[in-house]
């Protein structure tokens, strides 16, 4: 399976831990977009990363959120001290260039993040 | 409203029959995707129409789209069962590094 890959699928925590989501993209993507999704709702764009950069986190809360795409490994999603309003969907995209315009992102099958 | 609005939020058909979902955007767009989620999975990319196209169509799938009123449409003909799904459009910035999507349209194809 060539496409985008989420580990874990599941995850909870504690109030107050750390959440990490990894994501793979598709072999040869080398950008990661990554999406939040409250049940019944649409994806919410979060931040858009390339290799070693953030290009676009004006999704992303300023606080206790952060995303990295490096060099070599997986692009990582990382909540500190979580809150229960953190419980979502939390979905990874990747593209072979910038130009959503004219390509289609191809999707992994999320993280389920709960927290008690 | 946010940006990409489907309408309706639910719909139910009988199988073999035609299900259309409507789908209104603010802002210009370079173009608009059409996704498919099925419960418990990631999105699926369907259709990509650009501004300057009118229709489109892929499959049993056909898209049009009105950028003087800022909306689109997606027809599924001949539904099935294994359609059941939610759909959402999508528009991509100027950038094009961020898809804004929609609530959603949430469909039920009974055998």
């Amino acid at each position: 399976n060539a496409g985008v890959m989420q580990n874990p699928r599941h995850l909870v925590r504690r109030r107050g831990q750390e959440a990490r989501l990894r994501c793979s993209p598709v072999k040869g993507h080398s950008h990661v977009y990554w999406y939040r999704q409250l049940p019944e709702e649409g994806l919410k764009f979060m931040v858009y990363l390339q290799k070693e950069n953030i290009i676009d986190e004006s999704g992303m809360p300023k606080e206790r959120f952060s995303a990295e795409f490096p060099k070599e490994g997986p692009s990582i999603l990382r909540i500190q001290q979580v809150v229960r309003g953190d419980s979502a969907a939390y979905f990874c995209a990747s593209s072979p260039s910038h130009r959503g315009n004219d390509q289609p992102q191809h999707f992994g099958d999320g993280t389920r993040l709960s927290i008690l | 409203s946010q940006q990409g609005e489907e309408d309706p939020q639910a719909l139910s058909i009988q199988e073999g029959e035609n299900a259309t979902m409507n789908c209104s955007y603010k802002t210009s767009i370079n173009n608009l995707q059409w996704y498919r989620q099925n419960s418990g999975r990631g999105l699926v990319h369907l259709i990509l129409i650009r501004s300057n196209e009118r229709e489109k169509h892929s499959g049993r799938l056909r898209v049009t789209l009105d950028t003087s009123k800022k909306s689109s449409s997606l027809l599924i003909t001949a539904s099935r069962a294994a359609d059941t799904a939610s759909y959402f459009c999508a528009t991509a910035n100027n950038a094009g590094n961020m898809l804004t999507f929609g609530g959603g349209t949430r469909l039920m194809v009974k055998p």
